[in-house]
């Protein structure tokens, strides 16, 4: 099974300010990997998949990119509906796999 | 509007079963690949199985293979996941989940449906 890994497990920042999550994949994926936020008792939502392309509705301050191995989850402004747990998850292989998550809370 | 709609979770012993169901609309359900993804309490998240599309294949996890099964009916536009031999461990949140294009990318999500497997 191909092993997602993301950093930092958690982090806390301030509105405005810029969050990177990274994610890493036990194997080349190419870009077959996808981020999902899930806010504090709801479902998971698709924000990006293929790697750099926004969900219908996701705000434009989220961005992804990578490929193979390594990727990111940008957030170039962070706001207050922005904290909850990011995964990602990988498609290239069955089982598809998602990361551990990293929270993001407003310091 | 895509929507989705999971129901039939509860407590249930250990070596028991359950069925799931996920009632779906606002899209072309019979041509739509589904999934059913779940979360342990305070815990990631799990792909547990797949119903293709088109040619109705299903892929299921290693930990649910043999004892869990993923089928659909059409006519209804319900998904559904029987699970039989359930263990602690299948304790979770289950969510019903529609596949994108390409399977593999969940674009909608429902509420999901709890299952506690507890003696």
């Amino acid at each position: 099974d191909i092993q997602m890994t993301q950093s930092p497990s958690s982090l806390s920042a301030s509105v405005g300010d810029r969050v990177t999550i990274t994610c890493q994949a036990s194997l080349d994926i190419s870009n077959y990997l996808n981020w999902y936020q899930q806010t504090p008792g709801k479902a998971p939502k698709l924000l990006i998949f293929d790697t750099a392309h926004l969900h219908t509705g996701v705000p434009s301050r989220f961005s992804g990119r990578g490929s193979r191995t390594h990727f990111t989850l940008t957030i170039s402004s962070l706001q207050p509906e922005d904290i909850g747990t990011y995964y990602c998850q990988q498609y290239d292989n069955f089982p598809w796999t998602f990361g551990p998550g990293t929270k993001v809370e407003i310091k | 509007e895509v929507q989705l709609l999971e129901s039939g979770g509860g407590l249930v012993q250990p070596g028991g079963s359950l069925r799931l169901s996920c009632s779906a609309s606002g899209f072309t359900f019979s041509t739509n690949a589904m999934s059913w993804v779940r979360q342990a309490p305070g815990k990631g998240l799990e792909w547990v199985s797949t119903f293709s599309g088109r040619g109705g294949t299903t892929y299921s996890a290693d930990s649910v293979k043999g004892r869990f099964t993923i089928s659909r009916d059409n006519s209804r536009n319900t998904l559904y996941l029987q699970m039989t031999s359930l263990r602690v461990e299948d304790t979770a949140v289950y969510y019903c989940a529609k596949d994108q294009t390409v399977a593999g990318t969940y674009d909608y999500w429902g509420p999901g449906t709890l299952v506690l497997v507890s003696s």
